[in-house]
């Protein structure tokens, strides 16, 4: 098993609709937990980070951790096509080695 | 800043052939990390630098796999002999570690690999 599972997708959705993204963990020493976007052709952009269980916004996107469950959400409300890209999550304990799931690509139709 | 930049971009070759990656990190960042991306297995880390020196290469596949950082603004990363199952996208990212602090990997644009 995997010790980061996130929902294969892929993702097509209306320009407005929310996007919710997932992903579970196994390892109960992830610490920090992050959201990775990728355009096509382009590395990956750290778009959010959280540490603690609870909520986190930063404009239209929303980060949930919920350590009890082992379960982290992004959420993307007022989706635009500029949204459209490969969405990861990462996963650090205490150490340097970060733990990526395999990615869910979202398309926002305009 | 113009953040992680890799060369080349892409790189075709055939079996058996040397391949160099290379990569300069955001200046100012004294960790580097080499990553591997395909769609079977995702991102993988392949090695881990700090302060130049290597300090988990236990991802790099096998022998035929070497990265060096002689300094703190170039690494290479070297493939020989090539093989086909060898191709993927090839990622460097750099950060600045400090203690008690999330660690924010820049990615650069990737190498796409393609070994015929």
């Amino acid at each position: 098993q995997k010790e980061v599972e996130q929902d294969p997708g892929p993702l097509s959705v209306p320009e407005g609709a929310i996007v919710s993204l997932n992903c579970t963990y196994s390892n109960s020493a992830f610490q920090y937990f992050m959201w990775y976007r990728q355009y096509s052709r382009k590395g990956p952009e750290l778009l959010m980070y959280t540490y603690s269980s609870g909520n986190k916004e930063d404009g239209r996107f929303t980060a949930q951790v919920d350590k009890s469950s082992k379960y982290i959400s992004l959420f993307i409300r007022d989706s635009q096509p500029s949204d459209s890209a490969t969405y990861l999550c990462a996963m650090i304990s205490n150490d340097y080695k970060l733990s990526f799931g395999a990615g869910t690509t979202v398309t926002v139709r305009a | 800043d113009a953040g992680v930049i890799q060369s080349p971009r892409h790189e075709v070759t055939e079996m058996g052939q040397e391949v160099t990656l290379r990569c300069k990190p955001i200046s100012g960042h004294n960790s580097l990390f080499w990553y591997r991306q395909t769609m079977m297995r995702g991102l993988e880390l392949l090695i881990y630098f700090n302060n130049n020196v290597p300090i988990d290469d236990s991802g790099m596949p096998e022998d035929r796999f070497s990265a060096k950082m002689p300094n703190a603004s170039f690494s290479t990363l070297k493939i020989q002999p090539s093989e086909p199952r060898d191709s993927a996208v090839y990622f460097c990212a750099s950060s600045l570690r400090r203690t008690g602090g999330v660690e924010k990997l820049f990615f650069g644009s990737g190498t796409q690999l393609s070994v015929l």
